[in-house]
């Protein structure tokens, strides 16, 4: 089966402007979170969608959204990009066999100027 | 929520050498405790995972042990090599339902020197 993948891999936008990253995960899986990578802060969760629907959510400011569709691809945005949004932002698909193993992504490297 | 502390941050071993990573997580609740290993510029990859009802798993040369009572897990790396050498991520995940979430550790920068 083909990997999860990310789309763009790279991206600089400016302060103020929004953004969207998309994540098609693995064949089949359904579930799909969203973490922000810091070197400060780590592997952050943002938010993780099952069947369109979204089941958990981190602590992140209203600015951070995101969206599933029928097939199962995501997509986050980002709004009003501030300069400490610069990240790599990682998604990871989960099977829905009861386990609850995450897939990653490549990441989509943010960088705000 | 639940909150995962992982350490050391940095760790430098000699090759051949045993390197130990550990973590506590606060939320009882906790039920898997899934390890990641991060090279430079790439995905975070899963090495190895342990449920709450086992106590200790075994991978070739990776075994992670888990404690409930004392909430703390451990990921033992032996006989290491260079290519050993990477970001290593622990998580903690409560299962709600069909529901989960990955809380991780801060990391550990793991360098196997010859």
């Amino acid at each position: 089966k083909a990997g999860v993948t990310q789309t763009p891999r790279y991206l600089i936008k400016t302060r103020g402007q929004q953004v969207t990253l998309s994540c098609s995960p693995i064949s089949g899986h359904r579930s799909v979170s969203w973490y922000q990578q810091t070197p400060g802060q780590g592997l952050q969760f943002l938010f993780e969608y099952f069947s369109e629907t979204q089941r958990n959510k981190g602590n992140f400011p209203g600015r951070f959204s995101g969206r599933q569709f029928s097939n199962s691809r995501s997509e986050m945005n980002v709004s009003t990009l501030e300069l400490g949004d610069s990240a790599l932002y990682l998604c990871a698909s989960t099977g829905t066999s009861g386990r609850e193993t995450q897939y990653f992504g490549p990441g989509t490297r943010l960088l705000v100027l | 929520g639940e909150n995962v502390e992982q350490h050391p941050s940095t760790l430098s071993v000699q090759e051949g050498d045993s390197a130990v990573i550990k973590c506590t997580y606060s939320d009882s609740a906790s039920n898997y405790f899934p390890w990641y290993k991060q090279e430079l510029g790439k995905r975070p990859q899963l090495i190895i995972d342990i449920r709450s009802n086992v106590g200790e798993k075994k991978d070739q040369r990776i075994a992670v042990t888990l404690n409930k009572t004392a909430k703390h897990f451990s990921l033992h790396i032996t006989e290491t090599q260079p290519e050993d050498s990477a970001v290593y991520f622990c998580a903690a995940s409560i299962k709600t339902g069909t529901a989960s979430k990955l809380t991780f550790g801060t990391g550990t920068r793991l360098q196997v020197t010859l």
